[in-house]
């Protein structure tokens, strides 16, 4: 079964700093979708960013970029000059097919 | 565009009442699914429709969960009757076409709280 491990439970960030939330997925899959959604206190899921496996070059969305090593089955994400609003829940999520697997979150703090 | 809807936002019951949650889903897309959203964890999907299709449910307790999607648009689910482990955020999400090209979008989610 795929399974989705964000190993960081909290992060904080300086504002106007970078920070990276890292994310490890198990597949035996080789042509699947990874994304990074954002949920902040009023619960909406909201899509940051997706990758798709069978292409090299990481995504980026203005602030936000992915470093994607297929091999090393990674998939993190990178936040530049974070901003009060970046602070909530981030879950990275796998898609193969019609199966979404979510991690089990990271929290992201926001230091003015 | 309208986002996904979803109501109620909150609801409390105490334990062995039923309970219904809502949900609109973006105009014109035709998959719908139902997640289940623990405290501290990520959504589990319960139940994926295709139109009024239920095409996913493996993962629905179907003893006192239930769902309907009439006329493929609308969906309701139901609990009956609720358990006090049932307290959780009920998320309803859509996508155009159920592919794994599409991006699912998401409602604010039901927070349900068993008493």
């Amino acid at each position: 079964a795929q399974t989705v491990t964000q190993s960081q439970p909290e992060m904080s960030v300086q504002e106007a700093e970078t920070v990276t939330l890292s994310c490890t997925y198990d597949t035996s899959e080789s042509d699947y979708y990874l994304f990074w959604y954002k949920q902040p206190p009023s619960r909406q899921m909201i899509l940051v960013i997706r990758q798709e496996a069978y292409k090299q070059q990481n995504a980026t969305e203005n602030r936000f970029s992915v470093n994607f090593q297929k091999a090393a089955k990674s998939f993190s994400l990178k936040i530049s000059d974070s901003q009060l609003g970046d602070a909530a829940m981030y879950f990275c999520a796998y898609r193969w097919g019609n199966d979404m697997r979510f991690g089990a979150g990271t929290r992201l703090t926001v230091k003015p | 565009e309208a986002g996904v809807v979803q109501s109620p936002r909150y609801k409390i019951i105490e334990k062995k009442q039923p309970v219904a949650f809502w949900c609109n889903p973006i105009s014109g897309h035709n998959t719908l699914y139902w997640y289940l959203q623990n405290l501290g964890q990520g959504p589990e999907l319960l139940i994926r429709y295709e139109n009024e299709e239920a095409v996913d449910d493996s993962q629905l307790p179907k003893d006192r969960f239930s769902a309907e999607r009439l006329k493929g648009v609308d969906s309701t689910l139901k609990i009956q009757p609720a358990e006090l482990g049932d307290s959780a955020v009920y998320l309803c999400a859509s996508s155009s076409a159920g592919l794994s090209t599409d991006t699912q979008y998401f409602g604010p989610g039901t927070r349900l709280t068993v008493l």
